[in-house]
């Protein structure tokens, strides 16, 4: 599976936009790149994925860079709730239905109100 | 809609033990993954199963086996238990073919003293 680098930490403040950065240098074609949060003593939860354009769902958008090799994550309006651990993450769609997930460490976001 | 459901939510071990975590898919969902999360750490993919037969293996010992029912519910059992099984285990259930978001259960706190 392709590798993502994401920073260890970021903080921001309540009610601004968050920007959370991705690198993924080696990705292929047939990879799509998914976004997952996990919130403190809970498991992990789906924000968002795409392939080359950009996404928007109610929880968040994701920016993919023209050439792929990076992609950001935006939370347009920062709660407290969304203090958690960010993980971006490559899928190869021609895995089929063996699709696991490779987490690293990701990002840690912290709030302040 | 039903989410993910784990069981037991803490279990403490002794080493050389046996354990069994059960899991139950969210409602219209095939396939189920497993992942251990050690503290600190991103979760790491122990196996997937499909239609009642494993789909895709990390890298873990044999002493980690798995099941699946008709019903689509699963089973993580982990024989003669180390220190290092000390753990986070989470399951994950997806749809196969769909467009592979996971769902993840609360987990289970396993203890191996």
């Amino acid at each position: 599976d392709a590798k993502t680098t994401q920073p260890n930490s970021m903080e921001s403040n309540e009610e601004e936009p968050v920007h959370l950065p991705c690198n993924h240098s080696t990705i292929s074609g047939t990879d799509y790149i998914h976004w997952y949060r996990q919130l403190p003593s809970q498991g992990p939860e789906y924000v968002i994925h795409g392939l080359t354009s950009n996404v928007n769902n109610r929880m968040a958008s994701l920016a993919i860079a023209e050439d792929r090799k990076s992609s950001t994550l935006i939370l347009h309006r920062a709660t407290l709730r969304d203090a958690a651990v960010y993980y971006c993450i490559l899928r190869d769609t021609n895995t089929g239905a063996n699709s696991k997930l490779t987490f690293g460490k990701g990002i840690t976001l912290s709030v302040r109100p | 809609e039903t989410g993910v459901t784990q069981s037991p939510t803490h279990l403490i071990k002794t080493r050389g033990q046996q354990v069994t975590l059960r899991c139950s898919s969210q409602s219209g969902h095939n396939t189920v993954s497993w992942y251990q999360q050690a503290l600190g750490q991103g979760p790491q993919f122990i196996f997937q199963y499909y239609r009642e037969e494993e789909n895709g293996r990390g890298n873990f010992p044999p002493r980690f086996s798995g099941l699946q029912f008709p019903n689509y519910s699963s089973e993580l059992n982990v024989n003669a238990l180390e220190l290092d099984d000390s753990a986070l285990y989470l399951c994950a259930s997806s749809r196969a073919g769909g467009s592979y978001e996971q769902y993840f259960g609360p987990g289970t706190r396993l203890t191996v003293t």
